[in-house]
C-alpha cells in the first residue's frame, strides 16, 4: 500500500531555502501513472495547494509561489523533493505531501531567525 | 484561475444531524472535485474523489454529490467522530484550489 512521508529541518532563517523531502513506499516514482502534490497549512488557516510533479518530471506550481519553488523527483531514492527559496515569516506553515489521494502525517516548518 | 467558495465556513451541530456542505466553482469543472476530512493536529484524509466515489474504508454516511459548479459533501446522521474541519478540491485544471474550509463543531 502507498505510503509517504516528509522529512526535512523543522526551523529555517528567513531569506534561507526551505527544503523537504517526501518518501514514497508501497510503490515507484518511475511508474507511468506517478504522481506527488505538495500542499501547505499556515498555523491556524486552510489548505494551499503548492504544486504537483508527474513521473517524468513535468510539474505545475501556483502562480503566488511559482518564483521561489522547485519540485523534483529522485528516483534513486524513491523520493521527491520541495525547495522553495527566500523564505519568510509567511512560509512557517505545516507542509503535506500527498500521491493518489495518500497524505503524509505533515512536517512543521519554521520560519525565525 | 478557478476559485472554490465553500459554505458555510462554520456549523454546529448534534450527534444524528444530517449535515451539508456546499462547494461552488468559479467556473465549470465537471465531476473533478475531491472531499477531504482533517481531524485537528491531523493530517487531511481524502472522503470521496470524482465529486461522488466514496473512498475505500470511509463509512457510507458520507455522500458527495454534483457537477459542473455545485457541489455538496453530505453526512447522513453526524457521529462524534465527524467533528471536524472539512474541504474540497478542484483538480480539473491548474492551479489547484481548495476551498476555504467548513469547521463542523458540537452544538
Amino acid at each position: 500500500q502507498l505510503q509517504v512521508q516528509e522529512s526535512g529541518p523543522g526551523l529555517v532563517k528567513p531569506s534561507e531555502t526551505l527544503s523537504l523531502t517526501c518518501t514514497v513506499s508501497g510503490g515507484s516514482v518511475s511508474r507511468s501513472s506517478f504522481y506527488c502534490s505538495w500542499i501547505r497549512q499556515p498555523p491556524g488557516t486552510g489548505l494551499e495547494w503548492i504544486g504537483d510533479i508527474f513521473y517524468s518530471g513535468s510539474t505545475s506550481y501556483n502562480p503566488s509561489l511559482k518564483s521561489r519553488v522547485t519540485i523534483s523527483v529522485d528516483t534513486s531514492k524513491n523520493q521527491v523533493s520541495l525547495n522553495l527559496n527566500s523564505v519568510t515569516a509567511a512560509d512557517t506553515a505545516v507542509y503535506y505531501c500527498a500521491s493518489h489521494g495518500i497524505w503524509g502525517q505533515g512536517t512543521l516548518v519554521t520560519v525565525s531567525s | 484561475d478557478i476559485q472554490m467558495t465553500q459554505s458555510p465556513s462554520s456549523l454546529s451541530a448534534s450527534v444524528g444531524d444530517r449535515v451539508t456542505i456546499t462547494c461552488r466553482a468559479s467556473q465549470g469543472i465537471s465531476n473533478d472535485l475531491g472531499w477531504f476530512q482533517q481531524r485537528p493536529g491531523k493530517a487531511p484524509k481524502r472522503l470521496i474523489s470524482a465529486a461522488s466515489s466514496l473512498q475505500s474504508g470511509v463509512p457510507s454516511r458520507f455522500s458527495g454529490s454534483g457537477s459542473g459548479t455545485e457541489f455538496t459533501l453530505t453526512i447522513s446522521s453526524l457521529q462524534p467522530e465527524d467533528f471536524a474541519t472539512y474541504y474540497c478540491l478542484q483538480y480539473n485544471s491548474y492551479p489547484r484550489a481548495f476551498g476555504q474550509g467548513t469547521k463542523v463543531d458540537i452544538k
